[in-house]
């Protein structure tokens, strides 16, 4: 079945740096979303790229999908201790509306 | 606009009792959803409905696990009777159409004991 991995399952870096997180997935989708879920709280939706777009920005977000890789990638500039959390990335199934995620990346921002 | 909601958000019952979960999407959100995180494992996908109907049920575990959402508007899991496989945090969310942003909730933190 159609997993997404991201990579690296965790992800250390000083306040004001930037962290680059990476997602692979398996079969075709319509669309890639990614997620932030702070420790204990609910996830919460950080952008939606569809699938004929390569790049997308989110004021300190930037997100790549590379289809013909299979892969997308999340980039936080200018990072914050507030943006510890543990991150996702999930892809539909194609012709389903079900979300598939994967295992997610934990970022720890030192202050 | 008030987010999706979940309530409990946590509850705690022993093997064999019954539990039962309730999700409210986002209003005017036709499409709802159930996930569910089991420890140290992906989040994954239980169920789908469009308004009071059940798309697609393919994630659902067993027979013990029953969703309804009668009127289209909040839905219910329950669980019955629960197992210790069981434990874990239940996510609902919700989107206006089928391949947009869903929304999740906060999540019902589950203990089986």
């Amino acid at each position: 079945s159609q997993q997404g991995e991201e990579d690296p399952q965790a992800l250390s870096i000083q306040e004001g740096e930037n962290a680059t997180m990476n997602c692979s997935y398996k079969t075709s989708i319509n669309n890639l979303q990614w997620y932030r879920q702070n420790s204990g709280r609910g996830l919460v939706h950080l952008i939606l790229i569809r699938s004929n777009e390569r790049e997308k920005h989110s004021g300190r977000l930037r997100v790549t999908l590379d289809t013909s890789k299979k892969s997308s990638s999340l980039l936080i500039t200018a990072s914050r201790a507030a943006d510890t959390a543990s991150y996702f990335c999930a892809t539909d199934a194609g012709s389903s509306y079900k979300l598939i995620f994967g295992s997610g990346t934990r970022l720890l921002v030192r202050p | 606009e008030a987010g999706v909601t979940q309530f409990p958000s946590h509850s705690v019952i022993e093997k064999g009792q019954t539990v039962t979960l309730r999700c409210d999407p986002i209003s005017g959100h036709d499409n709802l959803y159930w996930y569910r995180r089991v420890m140290g494992k992906e989040i994954k996908f239980l169920l789908h409905f469009v308004k009071e109907s059940k798309q697609d049920e393919s994630g659902m575990p067993n027979n013990r696990f029953l969703a309804e959402r009668t009127g289209g508007t909040y839905s219910t899991l329950k669980v019955q009777p629960a197992e210790l496989e069981d434990s874990g945090v239940y996510f609902c969310a919700s989107s206006t159409w089928g391949l947009g942003e869903q929304y999740f909730g906060p999540g019902t933190r589950l203990t089986v004991t």
